[in-house]
């Protein structure tokens, strides 16, 4: 069946600029998640949904950032005011429900550079 | 310090070798403990959970010791398709199941 799919696969922006970032989960999973992940780096966490709602944005690393997921499915990540240390690879991961035995199948990620 | 650590490797070893990877966690709260693969320039995959008791998949075998806060993963008789980064990632019971990862250990397997 069709898998976590998250677009645009690659996006170059300036920096200042203003980005969307879409994650659709897997159909019929409540709990999204939004990491990143920098060169090098094992992907660090951002923000958690279960259903519509943001149940944990704690990893969300200033203001700039913010995330929606109105209808309880596909959720946006918004970028403000980009700044260059905001390249990186940002995954989004969805499980069935919530729970520590719960599999999060990942994206493909979407590649972020600005310049 | 990070919270998970783990020896970045490379780690490069021929066909059929046996290949062990280390990784220790600071927080005590964690509860549950997984390893992922990750291949170059793509996601990451759930490879196994990983148990007090210890648990086998096939060639893979992963160790956990809460005592000293450790966790292992052995693949024996290495293939090329094992080339890849293993990531090490607890979920910490105080947490909202957010995955908690290690910066990966990257493995070469050579023909």
């Amino acid at each position: 069946g069709a898998g976590v799919s998250q677009t645009p696969s690659n996006k170059v922006t300036e920096k200042g600029k203003y980005v969307e970032l879409r994650c659709d989960p897997i159909s019929g999973h409540t709990a999204l998640y939004w990491y990143r992940q920098s060169l090098g780096q094992g992907p660090e966490f951002l923000i958690y949904f279960q259903g519509t709602g943001a149940a944990d944005d704690s990893g969300l690393p200033n203001d700039r950032f913010f995330a929606v997921r109105p209808e309880g499915s596909v959720s946006t990540l918004k970028i403000q005011r980009t700044e260059r240390g905001d390249s990186a690879v940002y995954l989004c991961a969805s499980s069935l429900s919530p729970g520590v035995q719960e599999t999060q199948y990942f994206g493909p990620g979407t590649r972020l550079l600005v310049l | 310090r990070k919270e998970v650590e783990q020896d970045p490797g490379p780690f490069n070893v021929p066909e059929g070798a046996t290949v062990a990877f280390n990784c220790t966690y600071s927080n005590s709260a964690s509860q549950s403990f997984f390893w992922y693969r990750q291949d170059c320039r793509k996601e990451p995959k759930l490879l196994m959970s990983v148990y007090s008791s210890g648990n086998e998949d096939g060639r893979f075998t992963a160790q956990l010791n809460r005592a000293s806060q450790y966790i292992s993963l052995l693949i024996r008789d290495s293939k090329l398709s094992d080339s890849a980064t293993y990531l090490c990632v607890v979920i910490r019971m105080d947490s909202s199941y957010k995955l908690i990862f290690g910066s990966g250990t990257r493995l070469l397997v050579r023909p």
